[in-house]
């Protein structure tokens, strides 16, 4: 199975700050990489596909880059909403899997 | 609007099966493959497999192979995944998602995703 490492793994960040988050796959996954939100108690949110597309409705302030095996997801101004956790999933190779998350909380 | 609604949370003991349902409207059902993904309490997410809704053809991780069964009604437009031998570690919130593009198996990630049912494996 292809393992997906994020980090950090936790992040304490202020409104308004630049953040970034990265994810590394074990092998290549060409750019067939999805990011997600997810807030307690509710479903995943996707945020960005095939690694660097902004899902509709999504604010641009989120943005993705990588291919291959090392990817980022940088948030350009941290907003109260955004505090949340944070997922990549690769959907190059079966299994698809996810990274072990991003903890993004208020400073 | 795409709608998918799951089924209630359950309870059950080691050993039993599991039934959760995923009723889906606002699309055609079987344009459109349906997921399901996992995740244990204070856990991270772990994809279990996908099903066809045209076809009735599945694909699930090796881990969940030979207990893992989903299954389709198109009369009702909804997706079913069945998990067997249940154990204390598939204690989790159980999520049905379906892809973005219609047709084939999809690279594009999940836009739309139930609201989870919750599983829990106690005896």
């Amino acid at each position: 199975d292809i393992q997906l490492t994020q980090s950090p793994s936790f992040l304490s960040a202020s409104v308004g700050d630049r953040v970034t988050i990265t994810c590394r796959a074990s092998q290549g996954i060409n750019s067939y990489l999805a990011w997600y939100q997810q807030k307690p108690g509710k479903a995943p949110k996707l945020l960005i596909y095939v690694a660097s597309t902004l899902q509709s409705g999504v604010p641009s302030r989120f943005s993705g880059s990588g291919s291959g095996t090392d990817f980022t997801l940088t948030i350009s101004s941290l907003q109260p909403e955004d505090f949340a956790t944070y997922y990549c999933q690769q959907l190059n190779t079966y299994p698809f899997t996810f990274g072990p998350g991003t903890q993004v909380d208020i400073k | 609007q795409v709608q998918l609604v799951q089924s209630g949370a359950e309870v059950k003991k080691p050993g039993a099966s599991v039934k959760v349902s995923c009723k889906a409207s606002g699309y055609t059902f079987t344009d459109y493959y349906m997921h399901w993904v996992r995740q244990a309490p204070g856990q991270g997410l772990q994809w279990m497999g996908w099903i066809n809704p045209n076809s009735g053809g599945t694909n699930y991780a090796q881990k969940f192979q030979g207990r893992v069964t989903m299954t389709r009604d198109t009369s009702i437009s909804t997706a079913y995944m069945e998990l067997s031998r249940l154990r204390s570690d598939d204690s989790a919130i159980y999520y049905c998602a379906r892809e973005m593009g219609p047709g084939a198996s999809d690279t594009s990630g999940y836009p739309f995703w139930g609201q989870g049912t919750l599983v829990t494996v106690s005896s």
